[in-house]
């Protein structure tokens, strides 16, 4: 199975900052990697697909880079609603795996 | 507009059955593809299985083959889970999505709100 490796496991940010969240692959995954974002008691919500790609509806301050191995997320300024826990997901093999998740807090 | 929502689960002994079901709506239910994935208390997210609605093509993580069974009826826009032989470990929180494409890459961009199994004597 490919091992997905999101660090920070936890991060405290003020709104405004501009925050980054990486993930890794154990192996390549090309582009097939998605971002989601969490909230408590709530389903998960895809952000960024195929790596880059910004889905239909989420503000433009979410951002999505790499491939291969090493991929990254990116806020630009964090806004109150962004607080939340975001996952990253491979999807180039069966079985699909998703890191550990990573829980942006409030400073 | 696309809404998925699950049904069916409960409080079940070691052992037992349970079925979840799925109704979807808003898209091409027959041309697409669905997932399950689960979420233990918690914890974070665990794919489960996942189903291709033209080849009727299944797929399953290693914990839950043999034991789990993805169905769909298109007549009925229904997606479904078979979960036998349950465990303790299987307690979770477990979401219906839709594939954003059923073209790689893959990604899920329309999820059920879930619906919570417990396995527990």
């Amino acid at each position: 199975d490919i091992q997905m490796t999101q660090s920070p496991s936890s991060l405290s940010a003020s709104v405004g900052d501009r925050v980054t969240i990486t993930c890794r692959a154990s192996q390549s995954v090309r582009n097939s990697l998605n971002w989601y974002q969490q909230k408590p008691g709530k389903a998960p919500k895809v952000l960024i697909y195929a790596a880059s790609s910004l889905q239909s509806g989420v503000p433009s301050r979410f951002s999505g880079s790499g491939s291969g191995t090493d991929f990254t997320l990116t806020i630009s300024s964090l806004q109150p609603e962004d607080f939340a826990t975001y996952y990253c997901q491979q999807s180039n093999a069966n079985p699909w795996t998703f890191g550990q998740g990573t829980k942006v807090e409030i400073k | 507009e696309v809404q998925v929502m699950e049904s069916g689960g409960g409080l079940v002994q070691p052992g037992g059955s349970l079925r979840l079901s799925c109704a979807a709506s808003g898209f091409t239910f027959s041309s697409n593809a669905m997932g399950w994935v689960r979420q233990a208390p918690g914890k974070g997210l665990e794919w489960v299985s996942s189903i291709f609605g033209s080849s009727g093509s299944t797929y399953y993580t290693d914990s839950v083959k043999g034991r789990f069974t993805i169905s769909s009826d298109n007549s009925k826009n229904a997606l479904y889970l078979q979960m036998n032989s349950l465990r303790a470990e299987d307690t979770a929180v477990y979401y219906c999505a839709k594939y954003g494409s059923i073209m790689a890459p893959h990604y899920l961009d329309y999820w059920g709100q879930g619906t919570l199994v417990t396995v527990s004597s």
